[in-house]
């Protein structure tokens, strides 16, 4: 089945650019979306498709995919940026959803 | 604007049933695909199933395929899904969230606010 890793957590100064990556086999022929979730709340689509953003998301949150790994970057990172983030591809190979692990950003 | 309502928590005993619904508003309901996904405590998210509304055609994730059972009501822009056969570990926050295209690859905007079901003898 396919798997898509991230790392559990990520810790960034207010003002500096956090990235989380998210490693699938091949991600690249895959649409990657991107979920924020703040404790308490349901997940909300910040990045869609690799790289474009939902209206209403901020200019500082940006995608990118290539080779094995997707990534979500984060620019001016602010203390409301702190929350988990999820990506989300379909696996055809299963049929099925997957989400990444999960990565916890925390702002110092 | 789109949003998507959901019904309250449940508490059941294991081996029951609980049924979850999700009242669709602000966006053409029959043209689009709701999702169910969980999230035990502190995990990651885990997909359930889908129904394409207009045509009732649904999908589930092979772990639940023997037990789950996705519908939809048009006339009050409501998707549902029933869990059977409840354990334990299927305490979890189960979300719906709408997808606005046909494609396998489009993504899940918006969701409901989450249904905490807790199963317990």
């Amino acid at each position: 089945s396919y798997v898509l890793t991230q790392p559990p957590s990520v810790s960034v100064a207010p003002g500096k650019t956090a990235t989380i990556t998210c490693g699938g086999d091949n991600i690249a022929v895959k649409s990657v979306h991107w979920y924020q979730q703040k404790p308490g709340q349901a997940p909300l689509l910040v990045i869609k498709y690799d790289s474009d953003r939902p209206s209403g998301i901020p200019e500082r949150f940006s995608g990118s995919n290539s080779g094995n790994t997707a990534s979500l970057t984060i620019s001016w990172v602010e203390a409301g940026d702190e929350a988990d983030y999820y990506c989300h591809v379909w696996d055809e190979g299963d049929h099925r959803y997957v989400f990444g692990t999960g990565t916890t950003v925390t702002v110092l | 604007q789109m949003q998507l309502l959901q019904s309250g928590p449940e508490v059941k005993k294991p081996g029951t049933s609980v049924k979850v619904s999700c009242k669709a508003s602000g966006f053409t309901f029959r043209t689009s695909a709701v999702q169910w996904v969980r999230q035990t405590r502190g995990q990651s998210l885990e997909w359930i199933g889908e129904i394409v509304v207009g045509s009732g055609l649904t999908r589930y994730a092979r772990d639940f395929q023997a037990r789950v059972t996705i519908t939809r009501d048009m006339s009050t822009n409501t998707a549902y899904m029933e869990l059977s056969n409840l354990r334990s570990e299927d305490t979890a926050v189960y979300y719906c969230a709408g997808k606005p295209c046909d494609s396998l690859s489009c993504p899940f905007d918006p969701w409901g606010q989450g249904s905490l079901v807790t199963v317990s003898s």
